[in-house]
């Protein structure tokens, strides 16, 4: 089953705006993972954040993790069209590799 | 070089057919994954391969048949599969790290599977 749970399904803002994606997960992690897949093609990753991290940036992204809370939330800032794709956390618990996917968010960013 | 590279990019077959999803990868990882994903959804694993040997399998059904040659080269072996099969099966690759140490993983662009 899925780990974790993201809100919004899905967002549509104007270029130029913040975007922000929220994410949920049901069990102790040792890292979350955001990744970004434009249509139909691979995913591509983003930010890894620990589970000792509070905020983590990388260009116009920005991913805090509240490990007493299980959520992480990514914010996109001055967004671009070309930030239009499907956002997914994904979770790494236990011991092994696996990545456990949240079913992802849907961004539109408009010209 | 950073890329995943898989082939073919698209293939159609039948449900008595024979096929082979390659993947291919130049980054020295270790760690290799096969995903299938169905539209609308997120990415569900299927295989883990760790230093060449098989490391996870999400009890997927036997008509799906993983090998990793070398530690560049995944294939995944297809045979007589079902229409619901039909999908996008994504490779990936990491650094070998479990648990705490757990690395990011490097995506190909998959192969768009139609099973008829």
């Amino acid at each position: 089953s899925q780990q974790g749970e993201e809100d919004p399904q899905a967002l549509s803002i104007q270029e130029g705006e913040n975007a922000t994606m929220n994410c949920s997960y049901k069990t102790s992690i040792n890292n979350l993972q955001w990744y970004r897949q434009n249509s139909g093609r691979g995913l591509v990753h983003l930010i890894l954040i620990r589970s000792n991290e509070r905020e983590k940036h990388s260009g116009r992204l920005r991913v805090t993790l509240d490990t007493s809370k299980k959520s992480s939330s990514l914010l996109i800032t001055a967004s671009r069209a070309a930030d239009t794709a499907s956002y997914f956390c994904a979770t790494v618990g236990g011991s092994n590799y696996k990545l456990t996917f949240g079913k992802g968010t849907l961004l539109t960013v408009n010209p | 070089d950073t890329e995943v590279t898989q082939t073919p990019k698209h293939l159609v077959m039948g449900m008595t057919n024979k096929k082979s999803l390659k993947c291919e990868q130049h980054m020295g990882h270790r760690a290799m994954y096969w995903y299938k994903q169905k539209a609308k959804k997120p990415p569900e694993l299927m295989f883990v391969y760790s230093y060449e040997k098989l490391s996870i399998n999400e009890s997927v059904p036997s008509r799906f048949s993983p090998e990793c040659p070398n530690s560049s080269l995944l294939n995944l072996h297809l045979h007589a599969l079902q229409p619901e099969d039909s999908a996008l099966y994504l490779c990936a690759s990491s650094q070998v790290g479990q648990g705490p140490l757990a690395r990011e993983q490097y995506f190909g662009p998959g192969t768009r599977l139609t099973v008829t």
